[in-house]
């Protein structure tokens, strides 16, 4: 019974396609979040997300796009993607909400995305 | 905002002696302090975290400490395994966004 599970685990496409990538949770929890790790393994926060609010990390290109059909799903829409996009793109998933303050967050097991 | 700083960033020990990893953060008010470990090619897994109201957390092997006053907090893994070998993250957060270290290799030499 996966907790976190995202799709698919591999994606490769050319420069300039639209792509998405679909996250989804089982553990009822409120929040949702996207991070990107780089080829050095750097983890960074790209959004998150509950029922009331979204949050962009301000470095995040307008191309991506975080959309939620429900609590459970949080998917990622890329658009026009770029070489530089290439990397493992990770969902995670917490119980308490953005603004309380203090989560337990839950990783997927990663899409790696080539660009080509 | 949030700026983690990790060190070391690659760590080599003899199977049976501990490891210690240590990281500083910026922003006061963060208060929750978790711990991942990644093997290769795996998700991130949390294996300890610690609160800004606890000075210290123990989970068999795996110890936390959090210095408020210094914004320092270490991780201290003691008898080490080859199965612990993997990179290991740290993070702070205030407002859920966890924000990473840039990690710690670990490798266990048996």
């Amino acid at each position: 019974d996966t907790a976190v599970s995202q799709t698919p685990k591999y994606l490769v496409t050319q420069m300039g396609n639209d792509k998405s990538i679909k996250c989804e949770q089982n553990l009822g929890h409120d929040t949702m979040y996207w991070y990107k790790q780089d080829s050095k393994k750097f983890l960074k926060i790209m959004f998150s997300y509950n029922n009331k609010e979204l949050i962009i990390n301000e470095t995040v290109p307008n191309r991506f796009s975080p959309k939620s059909p429900d609590k459970a799903h949080l998917n990622l829409h890329i658009n026009s993607l770029e070489l530089g996009d290439s990397a493992v793109y990770f969902c995670a998933s917490s119980q308490d909400g953005v603004g309380l303050a203090i989560n337990k967050q839950y990783f997927g097991p990663g899409t790696r995305l080539t660009v080509t | 905002g949030e700026n983690v700083e990790q060190h070391p960033s690659t760590l080599s020990v003899q199977e049976g002696d501990s490891a210690v990893i240590k990281c500083t953060y910026s922003d006061s008010a963060s208060n929750y302090f978790p711990w991942y470990k990644q093997e290769l090619g795996k998700r991130p897994q949390l294996i300890i975290d610690i609160r800004s109201n606890v000075g210290e957390k123990k989970d068999q092997r795996i110890a936390v400490t959090l210095n408020k006053t210094a914004k320092h907090f270490s991780l201290h893994i003691t008898e080490t395994q080859p199965e612990d070998s993997a990179v290991y993250f740290c993070a702070a957060s205030r407002w859920g966004n966890l924000i990473f270290g840039k990690g710690t290799k670990l490798s266990v030499k048996p």
